[in-house]
């Protein structure tokens, strides 16, 4: 069965320090890995990763695929509260857009 | 250039009844989606098209319908609504280039009591 899971669900960390996000999947003809910021409302997209070992860098964000092991982490340095939010990973079924999302995880950063 | 759209942004129904949610974009993508969030669950294909007149099953597909006759534009409906169908209901849509790099709308807001 096709899955995608993330840990931890909930962190709450103080600004500036650093966070790291894990998501693991298993999906049928998988092509990428993705991932999406959701605040209060509609998710947007960050990062999309297909090859393992290359880091994907937007600001102080930062991301790499595992495809050997099957997973990828997002790394977020010298958080600030602006960065609270709940970050989502999918897997890209290579069908059409089809996407399977896990459950995400709910970042609080406290001032 | 309003990007997504959905409406409405609130609805309740009772159980049985029927109601249409609309999604409409204006970035000429060519694919469209629905999705369903409920706590603690992420996000879940309901349906999904990849052009006008073409549409296939998600994840959770039982309950709704869903049409796609003018490529901006793209219907779920739900028949027959229940109680396990009260969620929050996100559109999307997306380049057939970029699949990946999904736009959603603000979402729809639904209680079946």
């Amino acid at each position: 069965e096709d899955k995608v899971v993330q840990s931890p669900l909930s962190l709450v960390v103080h600004e500036g320090d650093t966070v790291t996000l894990n998501c693991s999947y298993e999906v049928t003809n998988f092509r990428s890995l993705l991932w999406y910021k959701q605040e209060k409302k509609a998710p947007t997209f960050l990062f999309m990763l297909t090859s393992s070992g290359i880091e994907k860098k937007s600001g102080r964000l930062s991301s790499i695929l595992d495809k050997k092991e099957l997973f990828s982490i997002l790394n977020i340095t010298a958080t600030q509260t602006g960065d609270s939010a709940v970050y989502l990973c999918a897997g890209d079924y290579n069908q059409g857009g089809k996407l399977i999302f896990g459950q995400g995880t709910e970042l609080s950063v406290k001032p | 250039n309003a990007g997504v759209t959905q409406t409405p942004k609130f609805r309740v129904l009772k159980t049985g009844q029927s109601m249409t949610l609309l999604c409409a974009q204006d970035m000429n993508h060519e694919y469209m989606y629905w999705y369903r969030q409920d706590p603690g669950m992420g996000l879940r294909l309901i349906h999904y098209s990849v052009g006008e007149g073409t549409t296939a099953k998600g994840e959770v597909p039982d309950g709704y319908n869903v049409s796609r006759l003018k490529k901006q534009n793209f219907l779920l409906g739900l028949e027959s609504a229940a109680p396990s169908q009260t969620s929050v209901y996100f559109c999307a849509s997306s380049y057939a280039g970029a699949p990946y790099e999904q736009y959603f709308g603000p979402g729809t807001r639904l209680t079946v009591t």
